[in-house]
């Protein structure tokens, strides 16, 4: 129980376009969804906090209009990188928390997104 | 503000030792804690977490955990690591609005 999934787990794209991943809570209903981003041999660094029908709350220094967030149900978050470029490139995972246990994140596979 | 550590960047056991991976947190009230695994390329998986009570928690894939309140730390413990157990481990503290504040984490090798 408690699975969270993200698609796709892996993406090339060619700078100046936009990517667009998803995240899934596949057995429960996610009233909150994380989105962190993690660099090679590093810890995870949240980027922003999102519920259900609302705005997302950024991070300090994660610019919201780079990396859209849509929280558009109970089971699915979306986080788009619009024009992104090289920078961008990294490993993009989610997770999810709601009615299955408080205060306990599940996590989605990852996303490694490549910016050619 | 809260903060986690995880003083041991690398540990590296033989396969059939026993392990121990460090965390202590600062954190001004009483904390939700986790440890999570992680493989390579994958996401994170939970295997275990003290929201209250019993301070030596029992988690997935035999490891247990032992929150002590004194030293602030929250150690993960196995007492024979397999080669599967191989990965990168993070402790959190869970803070406001379910969010987690993660430690640098620790690569964990095993050698056969």
């Amino acid at each position: 129980g408690a699975v969270v999934s993200q698609h796709p787990s892996w993406v090339i794209c060619k700078s100046g376009t936009s990517v667009k991943i998803e995240c899934r809570s596949l057995d429960f209903q996610a009233t909150t969804m994380f989105w962190y981003r993690q660099f090679p041999k590093q810890s995870l660094m949240l980027m922003a906090t999102s519920n259900e029908g609302s705005k997302a709350t950024y991070e300090q220094g994660v610019e919201k209009d780079k990396f859209l967030i849509n929280h558009a149900s109970l089971t699915l978050s979306t986080l788009t990188v619009t024009s992104a470029h090289p920078e961008d490139s990294s490993f993009y995972i989610c997770s999810a928390s709601g009615d299955r246990d408080d205060y306990v994140q599940y996590f989605g596979p990852g996303t490694r997104l490549t910016v050619t | 503000a809260q903060s986690v550590t995880q003083p041991d960047i690398h540990i590296t056991v033989s396969e059939g030792a026993s392990l121990e991976l460090r965390c202590n947190y600062s954190y001004g009230a009483t904390p939700y804690l986790f440890w999570y695994v992680q493989s390579p390329g994958q996401g994170l998986q939970l295997l275990l977490k003290y929201f209250s009570g019993d301070t030596l928690v029992q988690g997935i894939k035999g490891f247990e955990a032992e929150f002590k309140r004194s030293q602030s730390s929250f150690n993960l413990r196995k007492p024979s690591v397999h080669w599967s157990d191989a990965a990168e481990y993070f402790c959190a503290v869970g803070v406001r609005g379910n969010m987690l504040t993660f430690g640098g984490g620790t690569r964990l090798m095993v050698k056969p």
